[in-house]
């Protein structure tokens, strides 16, 4: 029983492509986030969604846009990918204090 | 704004050695703190975290926190390590926002625990 998944778990595309991660959360939770994990492994919050609105929009480009269908699903879409943008995204979701993540899509720009 | 400092970016240690994380945080207002760990190539789980009353947490896998108002500090320890406890450890924390669900994860940078046999 997966509580928080993304799909998908490695993504490799070319400069300037668009491309979307998607994210579930199973728990009943109302509150999920982004977050972008660099090389060098930190860790930094991007958008957080409580019910389906929009809370917390980090200094995030605006090729960035979240979208949230319903509370159980947050995705990220990207425009016009840039070399920069290599990294691992996580998906989270809480209820309470404690967030729990998702495995983590590894996004690689070529 | 809050901020977390992780004062070893390594930290190499045998088996069954005991071993201290240290972390160091930044605030205005009162804090919730947390440690993370993530192993390679997986997400991140909760290890401990720090709500409020006693100041002495203890978590999974045999780890414990305490945390210093005064000294602003929130270190992990471990009285005796595992092989499996190689991963990195994250310390991370969120605003006291009065119950608040939404608040955000601010995280230090990290510190790879190494067990060596």
């Amino acid at each position: 029983d997966t509580a928080v998944s993304q799909t998908p778990k490695y993504l490799v595309t070319q400069m300037g492509n668009d491309k979307s991660i998607k994210c579930e959360q199973n728990l009943g939770h109302d509150t999920m986030y982004w977050y972008k994990q660099d090389s060098k492994k930190f860790l930094k919050i991007m958008f957080s969604y409580n019910n389906k609105e929009l809370i917390i929009n980090e200094t995030v480009p605006n090729r960035f846009s979240p979208k949230s269908p319903d509370k159980a699903h947050l995705n990220l879409h990207i425009n016009s990918l840039e070399l920069g943008d290599s990294a691992v995204y996580f998906c989270a979701s809480s209820s309470d204090y404690e967030q729990y993540f998702g495995p983590g899509t590894r996004l690689t720009v070529t | 704004a809050q901020s977390v400092t992780q004062l070893d970016s390594q930290v190499p240690v045998f088996e069954e050695a005991p071993v201290e994380l240290r972390c160091n945080y930044s605030s205005s207002v009162s804090v919730y703190l947390f440690w993370y760990v993530q192993y390679p190539n997986q997400g991140l789980q909760l290890l401990l975290k720090y709500l409020s009353g006693s100041t002495l947490v203890k978590g999974i896998n045999g780890f414990e926190a305490e945390f210093n108002k005064s000294q602003t500090s929130f270190h992990l320890r471990k009285p005796s390590v595992h092989i499996s406890d190689t991963a990195e450890y994250f310390c991370a924390v969120s605003l006291n926002a009065g119950g608040t669900s939404y608040g955000k994860l601010t995280f230090g940078q990290g510190t790879i625990l190494t067990v060596h046999p």
